[in-house]
C-alpha cells in the first residue's frame, strides 16, 4: 500500500514550457486534491476532484488544468509555466472518517521556473 | 468562508519543555478543525481532529488540543518537547460534509537541546 504517489519529484522549466505533474492513490478514495505551498502562506487549494469524472476549482486555479482519468490518478497541467507558479506542489487523497473528511498527502513536487 | 490563523510563524522550545502551537478560527457555522505535520521534504500527516465529539482531542505522538468556542481557538500542546517534534505545523478547517479544507500559514518550531 504506496498511499499517495506523485511524480516527478523535481522539476525544473524554463519560462513557457509546459509539464503534467501526476498523481496516483490505490487507497481507493473518491475525493482527490492539488494544492501549491509557499513559504508564509501554507497549502492553498488549486483543484479538486470529489469523484471520478468530476473536477471543481479551488482558490488559485488560474494557469492550471486537471484531469481526473479513473479514480486513481489526478493529473495537474501546466500549459504554459510562468516564474509565479515555482512552488511545491502537493497531491492529496481524503476519505470520510468519523464526520470528517481526513486527507492523505503525497510527498510533493517541487517545480522551479526560470 | 471559513479560514485559520496560526500565530508565530516560529516558535523555539527547549527539549523537555511544554510546546504550545497557537491557532484560532473563523467560521460561520461549526467548524471542523485539523493539525497536521510535516517533517523536512515530506507531505503532511494528519495529527488529530476536532468533529464536535469531545473538546480536548487527542493526537498522534503525544500531541493534544483543545477547542474553545468561546476563544475560537484550538491550540495545539505537547507536555515535554522531543528532537524528533522539530517540524512545521498546519492548522485546518473544514465545515460540515463539504472537503473544501483550508490551511493556516504553517508554524516551524525548532526544538533545542
Amino acid at each position: 500500500n504506496a498511499g499517495v504517489t506523485q511524480t516527478p519529484k523535481f522539476q525544473v522549466l524554463k519560462t513557457g514550457q509546459s509539464m503534467t505533474l501526476q498523481c496516483a492513490q490505490d487507497m481507493n478514495h473518491n475525493s482527490m486534491y492539488w494544492y501549491r505551498q509557499d513559504p508564509g502562506m501554507g497549502l492553498r487549494l488549486i483543484y479538486y476532484s470529489a469523484s471520478e469524472g468530476t473536477t471543481d476549482k479551488g482558490e488559485v486555479p488560474n494557469g492550471y488544468n486537471v484531469s481526473r482519468l479513473n479514480k486513481r490518478e489526478f493529473s495537474l497541467r501546466l500549459e504554459s509555466a510562468a516564474p509565479s507558479q515555482t512552488s511545491v506542489y502537493f497531491c492529496a487523497s481524503s476519505k470520510y472518517r468519523d464526520r470528517a473528511y481526513e486527507q492523505y498527502f503525497g510527498p510533493g513536487t517541487r517545480l522551479t521556473v526560470t | 468562508a471559513q479560514s485559520v490563523t496560526q500565530l508565530g510563524s516560529h516558535v523555539s522550545v527547549s527539549e523537555g519543555a511544554l510546546v504550545l502551537l497557537r491557532c484560532n478560527y473563523s467560521s460561520s457555522v461549526p467548524p471542523y478543525l485539523f493539525w497536521y505535520v510535516q517533517y523536512p521534504n515530506q507531505g503532511l500527516q494528519l495529527l488529530l481532529k476536532y468533529t464536535s465529539a469531545a473538546t480536548l482531542v487527542k493526537g498522534i505522538n503525544g500531541f493534544e488540543a483543545e477547542f474553545k468556542k468561546s476563544e475560537t481557538s484550538f491550540h495545539l500542546t505537547k507536555p515535554s518537547a522531543h528532537m524528533r517534534d522539530a517540524a512545521e505545523y498546519f492548522c485546518a478547517v473544514s465545515v460540515g460534509n463539504n472537503n473544501d479544507m483550508r490551511f493556516g500559514a504553517g508554524t516551524r518550531l525548532t526544538v533545542k537541546p
